[in-house]
């Protein structure tokens, strides 16, 4: 399986900071590779998929890049709203699998 | 807009098979161009993907269930369906179903999400 690592695990952020959650994929996985958002209690909700196109409807403050292995989500700035977890995913090959998630709070 | 609910028992027991149920409303189950897709996620941790199926042809599993997992389509009432037997404490999560885009395969619509606790 690839193993997907986030990085950090955690960080608390203001209101209006930049904000940059990086995941790293055991192999390469090409631009195969999706960022979620959960809010407590609720389901994910696709945010960016094959790492830089914006699912319809979601903020333009959100933007992803990278290839290979190495991704990153940026909030460009944060809002009260944005504070949730964030989930990357690799669609390269079953199964397919997350990373264990960055919390983001105040 | 597509919507997507799940339904099924909340308590199921050790041994016992879980049985949910997925209603599609604002798509069609049959549409050549999504997986229908079950994950779950225990309460604090990560998601884990468990499976898919497509209009046709031959469901993809998670290995590491060892084939305890079974999803299915029923296409008179648009509805997927997730069986997993010989269920364990461990199995005790939040199960979501997923619309998995064929073309990227990223999961665009998803459930709310029904809690399944395995307990006798």
């Amino acid at each position: 399986d690839i193993q997907m690592t986030q990085s950090p695990s955690s960080l608390s952020a203001s209101v209006g900071d930049r904000v940059t959650i990086t995941c790293r994929a055991s192999q390469s996985i090409s631009t195969y590779l999706n960022w979620y958002q959960q809010q407590p209690g609720k389901a994910p909700k696709l945010l960016i998929y094959v790492a830089s196109s914006l699912q319809r409807g979601v903020p333009s403050r959100f933007s992803g890049s990278g290839s290979g292995t190495d991704f990153t989500l940026t909030i460009s700035s944060l809002q009260p709203e944005d504070f949730a977890t964030y989930y990357c995913q690799q669609s390269f090959t079953i199964p397919w699998t997350f990373g264990q998630g960055t919390k983001v709070d105040i | 807009q597509v919507q997507l609910q799940e339904s099924g028992p909340g308590l199921v027991k050790p041994s016992q098979t879980l049985s949910l149920t997925c209603t599609i409303s604002g798509g069609s189950v049959s549409s050549g161009s999504y997986y229908w897709t079950w994950i779950r996620q225990p309460a604090g941790k990560g998601l884990e993907w468990l499976g898919r199926v497509f209009t046709s042809g031959t469901p993809d599993y998670n290995p590491s269930l060892n084939s305890r997992v079974t999803i299915s389509i029923d296409k008179s009432k648009n509805q997927a369906s997730l069986k997993l037997s010989s269920v364990t404490a461990a199995d005790t999560a939040v199960y979501f179903c997923a619309r998995q885009n064929s073309a990227f395969y990223h999961f665009d619509y998803w459930g709310q999400g029904t809690l399944v606790s395995v307990s006798s």
